[in-house]
């Protein structure tokens, strides 16, 4: 049992470069997250998936967009990389129906020079 | 202003200690609140989870909930060098809405 994956672990970008992030998960949860973690700031939402084939916004949505592929996968896209989206990502995935705990993956650390 | 205020710390504490870490916050539907445990370089993971008011304890761990006073809580006792991390609170108002996380505070357990 995996839990939450997430690849790759590390990316150095070039401004204006894309990329995806991948994240399965292996739990059969209906809702999965993406964050992003910067020094003093906490965890923020980037965007989210209630259920499989809903995606909605999250508190920084701008320069990303994601899709949820199917019940156990959903990837994040940059599609032109800028230096402010250097941070440290994060998915997780929640059960839901009332079990509301969180379970994170291992990050994913992201540079864009 | 945000809806969850934790601050940052850092906060050193003498092994031994018993630490106390705090989160304040302003919606009122918050019903589930939760404490994560992230160690440098890692992702956060859960470590104690409480619906509505009251204390839950699970070892040297208690946690704490006043809605009264839209204030949480999480006390470590006999702290070890071992509980040196960055605590996050967080909180929803339903299994199907949004977490949100407070910023974290980071502790130091001195030997």
């Amino acid at each position: 049992n995996a839990g939450v994956t997430q690849t790759p672990k590390f990316q150095v970008l070039k401004t204006g470069q894309s990329m995806t992030l991948q994240c399965a998960q292996d739990m059969n949860h209906n809702s999965m997250y993406w964050y992003r973690q910067d020094p003093g700031m906490g965890l923020r939402l980037i965007y989210y998936s209630a259920s499989e084939g809903t995606t909605d916004k999250g508190e920084v949505p701008n320069g990303y967009n994601v899709s949820r592929l199917n019940k156990r996968e959903f990837s994040l896209r940059l599609e032109s990389a800028a230096p402010s989206q250097t941070s440290v990502y994060f998915c997780a995935s929640r059960a839901g129906g009332g079990a509301d705990t969180q379970y994170f993956g291992p990050g994913t650390r992201l540079t864009v020079l | 202003q945000k809806e969850v205020e934790q601050d940052p710390g850092p906060l050193s504490v003498p092994e031994g200690a018993i630490v106390s870490l705090n989160c304040t916050y302003s919606n009122s539907a918050f019903q589930y609140f939760m404490w994560y445990r992230q160690y440098s370089r890692k992702g956060p993971e859960l470590l104690m989870y409480t619906y509505s008011s009251g204390n839950k304890e699970d070892g040297r761990f208690t946690a704490q909930v006043d809605k009264s006073s839209k204030y949480i809580s999480l006390f470590i006792r006999d702290s070890q060098p071992s509980d040196s991390a960055t605590y996050l609170c967080a909180m929803s108002a339903s299994s199907a809405s949004k977490i949100i996380f407070g910023s974290g505070t980071r502790l130091s357990i001195r030997p």
